[in-house]
């Protein structure tokens, strides 16, 4: 079935590194890839999204390229803000009608200022 | 609605009372999710629903747990004869589905109603 593996937290980086956090996945065809974030105490939210291979997404910073050849959807910021701590989650839902949204388990970043 | 809303944002009850949690997604979603997160913890999947039917529910975590949408719309979320470690957050989603525009599939989440057995 399908699945996503992000690695696992807490990452702690220092305000203005570069920021990596990866995810992999397994499905059939080609999915739609997303990268949700949750600030401390508030909801999850769409961060970006990428519906095909190449495709790129971007948003406040961050950007996650599909590659479909490595089956990858890695998230990266060029530098970070204290304000980027939070847990992030890849995700993905294939083209089938009824398939459901997968989650990774989610990765908590810490910024130190 | 502008936003999926739930309700009650807070439920505190003793252990072995039924529960009902309320979810009303964004108008004209025909996905809507359930799930649960512990304090520090990832999302847990309990059902999903395509319109009002239910193509997954293999998540639910005992058959104390179960779900219903009326309507194409409003969900109900119900936990019977409640077990402390029923606490956490309960969130429900919802989107538009496959073949729906530049928005489907992508979710929308409530605020969450938290739950708290004693």
């Amino acid at each position: 079935g399908n699945s996503v593996t992000q690695m696992e937290g807490p990452v702690t980086l220092s305000e203005e590194a570069f920021l990596t956090i990866n995810c992999t996945y397994t499905a059939t065809g080609y999915p739609s890839l997303f990268w949700y974030v949750q600030y401390p105490g508030e909801g999850l939210q769409l961060l970006l999204k990428a519906t095909k291979a190449d495709d790129k997404g971007s948003n406040k910073g961050f950007e996650a390229t599909y590659r479909k050849e490595t089956t990858s959807f890695h998230l990266e910021k060029g530098s970070v803000q204290v304000s980027d701590s939070a847990v992030y989650f890849c995700a993905l839902i294939s083209k089938n009608r009824d398939d459901k949204i997968i989650f990774g388990k989610g990765t908590r970043l810490h910024i130190l200022p | 609605g502008a936003g999926v809303s739930q309700s009650p944002s807070n439920k505190v009850t003793e252990k072995g009372k039924d529960v009902e949690l309320r979810c009303d997604p964004i108008s004209g979603h025909t996905a809507l999710y359930w799930y649960r997160q512990s304090l520090g913890q990832g999302l847990e999947f309990l059902i999903y629903f395509q319109g009002n039917s239910a193509p997954d529910k293999s998540g639910l975590p005992s058959d104390r747990f179960s779900a219903e949408r009326t309507g194409g719309s409003v969900s109900t979320l119900t936990i019977q004869r409640t077990q402390q470690e029923d606490s956490a957050v309960y969130l429900c989603a919802s989107s538009l589905a496959q073949g729906q525009g530049a928005g489907a599939n992508v979710l929308t989440f409530g605020a969450g109603s938290r739950l708290t057995v004693l």
